[in-house]
């Protein structure tokens, strides 16, 4: 999985710590998103961002924070988060052409514990 | 916007049998139509996808068949193999989110091969 990789892997936080999820693609693509994957719910899509402007906000709380510095990396930084806030986050990539939707591939995901 | 449902939740087949997954989407102005696999621990991993100027695409033991008029697609995988086991997610997109790259994912079937 050397396409899209994620850190960290594993991830185990308090309610009141603020921690970081990093994404970084290697396909040359230029739109990335964050998914959320809980158990038995379909993947819901937080953020899109296309040319490093972000394109898509599913109305998610804004102890959510992401950042696009440039097309090969995305940031996810979290603070206050809750329980329910534990899932697997999963980041992808696609070459946004433009023309609909594209072939997006994904990382291997980092698993957050909130305690 | 689009809503993709997708059938059964979890399915059990003898080894060397077919499988077979369907999902039904809600707008039919979308066009793409990817089908992805994801075993534990792993992010999702493209396995087939199919435009909608098809009806059906093989690729080895997978193929994917898409009905447009009645908007359902399923995934069939034929001499079953234990290395097959996995979850395998459905997505729709290029629909009314034209431009912007969304897929729409259904909640998943778990596939178990029994040796």
């Amino acid at each position: 999985e050397t396409g899209v990789t994620q850190t960290p892997r594993h991830l185990v936080m308090g309610m009141t710590n603020k921690k970081s999820l990093k994404c970084e693609q290697h396909l040359g693509h230029n739109a990335m998103y964050w998914y959320k994957q809980s158990a038995k719910k379909p993947l819901e899509l937080m953020f899109v961002y296309s040319l490093e402007e972000r394109v898509e906000n599913n109305s998610v709380p804004s102890r959510f924070s992401p950042e696009c510095p440039n097309s090969s990396h995305l940031f996810l930084h979290l603070h206050t988060l809750q329980p329910e806030d534990s899932a697997l986050y999963l980041c992808a990539s696609s070459l946004s052409t433009g023309t609909g939707a594209d072939t997006q591939y994904f990382g291997p995901g980092t698993r957050l514990t909130v305690l | 916007g689009e809503n993709v449902e997708q059938h059964p939740s979890t399915l059990s087949v003898q080894e060397g049998d077919s499988a077979v997954i369907k999902c039904t989407y809600s707008d039919s102005a979308s066009n793409y139509f990817p089908w992805y696999k994801q075993e534990l621990g792993k992010g999702p991993q493209l396995i087939i996808d199919i435009r909608s100027n098809v009806g059906e695409k093989k690729d080895q033991r997978i193929a994917v068949t898409l009905n447009k008029t009645a908007k359902h697609f399923s995934l069939h995988i034929t001499e079953t193999q234990p290395e097959d086991s996995a979850v395998y997610f459905c997505a729709a997109g290029g629909g009314t989110n034209f431009g912007n790259e969304k897929l729409t994912f259904g909640t998943g079937t778990r596939l178990t091969i029994i040796p």
